[in-house]
């Protein structure tokens, strides 16, 4: 069965980089594309963007000056990472397996809350 | 931002029918597939219709969607306690290149 592990630093300052990395398990890690997607405290839930196995992006425009994706097909990894961060980038931030067929996010990781404080 | 506009809130009691709406415009629920994820207290969003009304295994045929022009619906009937989540829409938007989700609907069970 499918399953997204996810980890990253949860505590920033701001003007940092965060970075996140998500482990794909027994997830067809090339057929699919492999999303971001954040939801600040209390709040609704935001695209950042996605990457496939060959390293084909798609990102958000409002976030695309500040955003890297990355991926490493030898052990099913992909990474984010958002430069000069602020506490508006405060959130729980999600990976996800993308669907192109049905533009669905059908396969989740746990989240982890990344907190932007000086 | 949220681009798509859903109800912050909608309530019933057990066994009654709440529907959700979720209203967009033409370069995203007009044009593209909208899905439908629910997300219960502390996890993550849980893909729950997907694609015209198909669910994934294990969701009950309870919950429902549809679509009519800029605005898509989802309904939920025989309410029960364990369908207190969060409900959040979703589309692909042309214009903006971008995956947009609603703003969210939270539901209670009186």
């Amino acid at each position: 069965q499918v399953h997204l592990q996810q980890w990253g630093a949860g505590l920033l300052k701001p003007s940092e980089t965060l970075s996140l990395t998500c482990a794909v398990y027994d997830g067809s890690f090339s057929t699919y594309y492999w999303s971001w997607i954040r939801q600040p405290p209390g709040r609704g839930l935001e695209w950042i963007g996605e990457i496939n196995h060959n390293g084909s992006t798609n990102c958000n425009p409002s976030l695309k000056s500040r955003v890297a994706f990355s991926v490493d097909t030898s052990d099913n990894h992909f990474s984010l990472k958002l430069t000069s961060v602020t506490a508006a980038d405060t959130a729980v931030y999600y990976c996800a397996r993308t669907d192109l067929v049905t533009d669905a996010f059908d396969i989740w990781g746990q989240g982890t809350m990344v907190t932007v404080s000086s | 931002q949220s681009v798509l506009t859903q109800p912050p809130s909608a309530s019933g009691t057990p066994g009654q029918r709440v529907t959700i709406s979720c209203s967009g415009s033409s370069s995203n629920i007009g044009s593209n597939t909208v899905n439908w994820y629910q997300q219960l207290p502390g996890t993550a969003p849980k893909l729950l219709i997907y694609s015209n009304d198909q669910r994934p295994s294990g969701v009950p045929d309870r919950f429902s969607d549809s679509k009519s022009g800029t605005s898509a619906s989802l309904a939920i009937s025989g309410l029960q306690s364990e369908d207190e989540a969060d409900y959040f829409c979703a589309a692909w938007d042309d214009s903006l290149h971008s995956y947009v989700f609603g703003t969210g609907t939270e539901v209670s069970v009186l």
